[in-house]
C-alpha cells in the first residue's frame, strides 16, 4: 500500500543542532503531515504540506517537499532535549480520505 | 475541551474474549478512525468513519467491528481476541477526512495485550 518511508530510522544529536529527516513515497499525493509522537503518548500534529506547496514553516521547524522525487524532508533547527521523539511522515492521495503512515524516525537529542 | 479521549488506557485478554474500546471526542469533529501501532511498522489505519452513520474499512480491518451512531462516539471491538491483536490502539478525529487537508488529533492510545 502507499506509504511513506523515513530516513533515517534513528538519529542521535547533540542540543542545539538541526535534525534533517526525509520522507519518501511511491505514487502521487494530495498532501502530505508530519507528525511528533513522544514516548508512551498519541501523536501531535505538526505541519501539513499540499501537493501545490513547496516550503512551509511553523516556529524552528521547516518541511519541503519535492514531487518530482516523491520525498518531503522534516528540519527541526536548535534542537532542544524536548524534541526526543519520534517522528512521522504521513501521505494523502487524491480522492481519499486517509492517512497512510510511514513507520517513523527515532530522534534523540543528547543534553 | 477534552479533545479526543480513549478508555482503557491499559488492558489485558485472553484469547478469544470480546471486548470494546471506547473513543470519544468532544470538538465536533465528522470525520474518526482507529489506528494501530505495532513496533516497526508505523501506524496502520482499521476503520475509519466520515460521519454519523457511515463507517468504512481500512488498510488492517479483520477481527473489528466499528458502529457510529452519534458524532461523538467511534468504538472498537473485537470480537474474539487473538494474540496478534496485540497492540496500541489510537483513535483520532479531525474536522473532515485528511484528504480535506485537515489534521488528525489523536487520542492518548490504549494498549491492549492479548494472552
Amino acid at each position: 500500500s502507499q506509504q511513506g518511508e523515513e530516513d533515517p530510522q534513528a538519529l542521535s544529536i547533540q542540543e542545539g543542532e538541526n535534525a534533517t529527516m526525509n520522507c519518501s513515497y511511491k505514487t502521487s499525493i494530495n498532501n502530505l503531515q508530519w507528525y511528533r509522537q513522544n514516548s508512551g503518548r498519541g501523536l501531535v500534529h505538526l505541519i501539513l504540506i499540499r501537493s501545490n506547496e513547496r516550503e512551509k514553516h511553523s516556529g524552528r521547524l521547516r518541511v519541503t517537499l519535492d514531487t518530482s522525487k516523491k520525498s518531503s524532508s522534516l528540519l527541526i533547527t536548535a534542537s532542544r532535549a524536548a524534541d526526543t521523539a519520534s517522528y512521522f511522515c504521513a501521505t494523502v492521495l487524491f480522492g481519499n480520505e486517509k492517512l497512510t503512515f510511514g513507520t517513523g524516525t527515532r530522534l534523540t537529542i543528547i543534553p | 475541551n477534552a479533545g479526543v479521549t480513549q478508555t482503557p488506557k491499559f488492558q489485558v485478554l485472553k484469547t478469544g474474549q470480546s471486548m470494546t474500546l471506547q473513543c470519544a471526542q468532544d470538538m465536533n469533529h465528522e470525520y474518526m478512525s482507529w489506528y494501530r501501532q505495532d513496533p516497526g511498522m508505523g501506524l496502520r489505519l482499521i476503520h475509519y468513519s466520515v460521519g454519523a452513520g457511515i463507517t468504512d474499512q481500512g488498510e488492517v480491518p479483520n477481527g473489528y467491528n466499528v458502529s457510529r451512531s452519534t458524532t461523538e462516539d467511534f468504538p472498537l471491538r473485537l470480537l474474539s481476541a487473538a494474540p496478534s491483536q496485540t497492540s496500541v490502539y489510537f483513535c483520532a478525529s479531525s474536522y473532515s477526512g485528511a484528504g480535506g487537508h485537515n489534521e488528525q488529533f489523536f487520542g492518548p492510545g490504549t494498549r491492549l495485550t492479548v494472552l
